[in-house]
């Protein structure tokens, strides 16, 4: 989605390492959400964001954190306490109830 | 507790034949469902929603999705497919109580091949 700009798009993690990936929009939707998709399992809420300087955990949220400073802005920190990090990370807006949400092309993470 | 199922892995289908992906949901209340499609190593794009009004949505690209509330299901449908269809179709509704109203809940995707 040309709106919405994750990166980077390959991100390697060695053992202990915290790392961060980038999610920017220019939509100006209110609404932001961070997704872990693994093979044949969909794809998983980490955290989400409704509004500036407020996030709540989603189904899988330990091991990650998040910050919402900016409306155009949500980082997504994978920390070492995630044991398993390897996946592929994918960001989405929204902007009104009852709209779809909108997705970043993803950022995929491997450890070393 | 909100959940969407895909119960077919991977759906085959030739060329020009008509193709459906199945979905079937539990939600309280009512149901704001949607399909995506994802491309290999992209993200989701949105194919199409239901919300409320008429049971069958047309979507992009001439894909199209019936709701059945007796049934609870939201099967995806194309007329005749192209081989560009191939690709991986995701099934999602949106949670509408309280706290959690704006939570989505995907299904497992439905990898759709189509042969020449």
């Amino acid at each position: 989605d040309g709106g919405i700009t994750q990166s980077p798009k390959y991100l390697f993690r060695k053992e202990g390492q915290n790392v961060t990936l980038s999610c920017e929009q220019n939509l100006n939707h209110d609404a932001m959400y961070w997704y872990r998709q693994d093979p044949g399992q969909g794809l998983r809420l980490i955290y989400y964001s409704q509004i500036v300087n407020d996030f709540q955990k989603g189904d899988i949220a330990e091991g990650y954190s998040v910050s919402r400073e900016k409306k155009e802005s949500f980082p997504l920190t994978v920390t070492s306490a995630q044991k398993n990090p390897t996946a592929f990370y994918l960001c989405a807006t929204r902007d009104r109830a009852g709209q779809p949400q909108h997705f970043g092309d993803g950022t995929r993470l491997s450890i070393l | 507790a909100q959940s969407v199922a895909q119960p077919e892995d991977q759906v085959n289908v030739a060329e020009g034949n008509p193709l459906t992906v199945k979905c079937t949901y539990s939600v309280s209340g009512n149901p704001y469902l949607f399909w995506y499609v994802q491309y290999p190593n992209r993200g989701l794009q949105f194919l199409l929603k239901y919300i409320t009004g008429d049971n069958l949505v047309k979507g992009s690209y001439g894909f199209e999705a019936e709701f059945n509330k007796s049934q609870t299901s939201f099967h995806l449908k194309k007329p005749s497919a192209l081989v560009s269809d191939s690709a991986l179709y995701f099934c999602a509704v949106r949670d509408g109580r309280g706290d959690n109203f704006n939570k989505f809940y995907f299904g497992s995707g439905t990898k759709l091949n189509v042969k020449p």
